[in-house]
Order: structure tokens, then C-alpha cells, then sequence
């Protein structure tokens, strides 16, 4: 089983600033790897795919990079929607596995 | 627009067995792999099981083999997910999520989840 750590697990962050999220697999990935959005009391939903994907109507201050085993999301400009719980997942063999989260909050 | 809307929640004793449905419409629902992912209360993402479109290939993860069965109606559009001999481990909120598209196992539609609590 792929393990997926993501650092850290809470970023202050005061809102127009920008944040890093890292996400770490056990083993390469290749470039499989998606990022999820859940704010409080919402189901997850989908940011970025294919490591650097944006979703469809995902804005452009957020993206994706890394390959391998080293990931980063960068949200930049932060926006109070923007507030929430960021998890990537391993789309690469089974079984799909998610990394435990990073809380985004307002400083 | 692609709905995804889970039923069967509830609160269930231990040992006891369940099952969640989950409603499919807004996309060719015969189409698409489907997938269970479930999130204990205030923890993260935890991913289940899929059954691809033939309703007859699923794969679990290790801790859910035995205990879980997953299976899809193509008439109803409709998944469910069978739960057995249910522990205090298994409170969480199971979410019936879609595949981007075949192949590609990321989720791009998620249910609203179905709260099931085993006390």
C-alpha cells in the first residue's frame, strides 16, 4: 500500500497571502496524484488531477506540481472560501489511498 | 447536472448489518466505475471499494474485504454498499463518489454521504 503524508497538518495563513501544501507518497507515483477541497460539513471536491490539472472551474490561483514522490499545492492569494481541508490522493495502483489532510485556517 | 444521493444511514447496533444506497442521475451511470470512500468524524479520506461498469469486478481495500460488498443496479441507476457485522470502527460517513472517467481514479462527483453511527 502506497502511503500519502501531507505536511503540515494545519497552515495559518492571513487571507491575500499564499500557501504551500506538501503531500509525500511512500514509493513514485509518477505524476497520479489529485488534490481535494473539503470545507466544513461538505463532501471533498476535486482541484487538481494528473498532479497539475486543474479541475473545471477550479480558478487559477490554485495549482499543482511535483512528480514522483514529492507533490506541492499552492494556493496562492488566499480567499476566505478558501479556508478549508486540503487531501491529495494517489490515483496510481490500488489501493487508492489518501494522505490525511492539511486545515488551511485564517491567521 | 451529475447527482450522486446516498440513503440507509443510520444508527445501528454493534453486529448489525446495513446497507447504503446511492441515487445516480445527470450522466450515463452504466458508463462509470463507482466508488465507496468513508470518513470517520473529524478524521480523513478513507477509501473503500470500486465496482467497475460490468458489476461483476470489484476491488476492495484490505481492511474492508469480508465485511463489505458493493454492487450496482444499472435499471435503477443505483449503488449500494452492504456493511456486516458493523463495529464502532465503521462510524463514519460513507461517501458514493464517480469516477472522473474510466481508468482515471480520482473522483470528480461526490455524494453528500450517508452517517452511519454503530453504537
Amino acid at each position: 500500500e502506497i502511503v500519502m503524508t501531507q505536511s503540515p497538518a494545519t497552515l495559518s495563513v492571513s487571507p491575500g497571502e499564499s500557501a504551500t501544501l506538501s503531500c509525500r507518497a511512500s514509493q513514485s507515483i509518477s505524476s497520479n496524484l489529485a488534490w481535494y477541497q473539503q470545507k466544513r460539513g461538505q463532501a471533498p471536491s476535486l482541484l487538481i488531477y494528473g498532479a497539475s490539472t486543474r479541475a473545471t472551474g477550479i480558478p487559477a490561483r490554485f495549482s499543482g506540481s511535483g512528480s514522483g514522490t514529492e507533490f506541492t499545492l499552492t494556493i496562492s492569494s488566499l480567499q476566505p472560501e478558501d479556508f478549508a481541508v486540503y487531501y491529495c490522493q494517489q490515483h496510481y495502483n490500488w489501493p487508492l489511498t489518501f494522505g490525511g489532510g492539511t486545515k488551511v485556517e485564517i491567521k | 447536472q451529475v447527482q450522486l444521493v446516498e440513503s440507509g444511514g443510520g444508527v445501528v447496533q454493534p453486529g448489525g448489518s446495513l446497507r447504503v444506497s446511492c441515487a445516480a442521475s445527470g450522466f450515463t451511470f452504466s458508463r462509470y466505475s463507482m466508488h465507496w470512500v468513508r470518513q470517520a468524524p473529524g478524521k480523513g479520506l478513507e477509501w473503500l471499494v470500486v465496482i467497475e461498469i460490468n458489476g461483476a469486478t470489484t476491488y476492495y481495500a484490505d481492511s474492508m474485504k469480508g465485511r463489505f460488498t458493493t454492487s450496482r443496479d444499472h435499471s435503477k441507476n443505483t449503488l449500494y454498499l452492504q456493511i456486516n457485522s458493523l463495529t464502532p470502527d465503521d462510524t463514519a460517513i460513507y461517501y458514493c463518489v464517480k469516477e472522473f472517467e474510466n481508468d482515471k481514479w480520482f473522483f470528480d462527483h461526490w455524494g453528500q454521504g450517508a452517517l452511519v453511527i454503530v453504537s
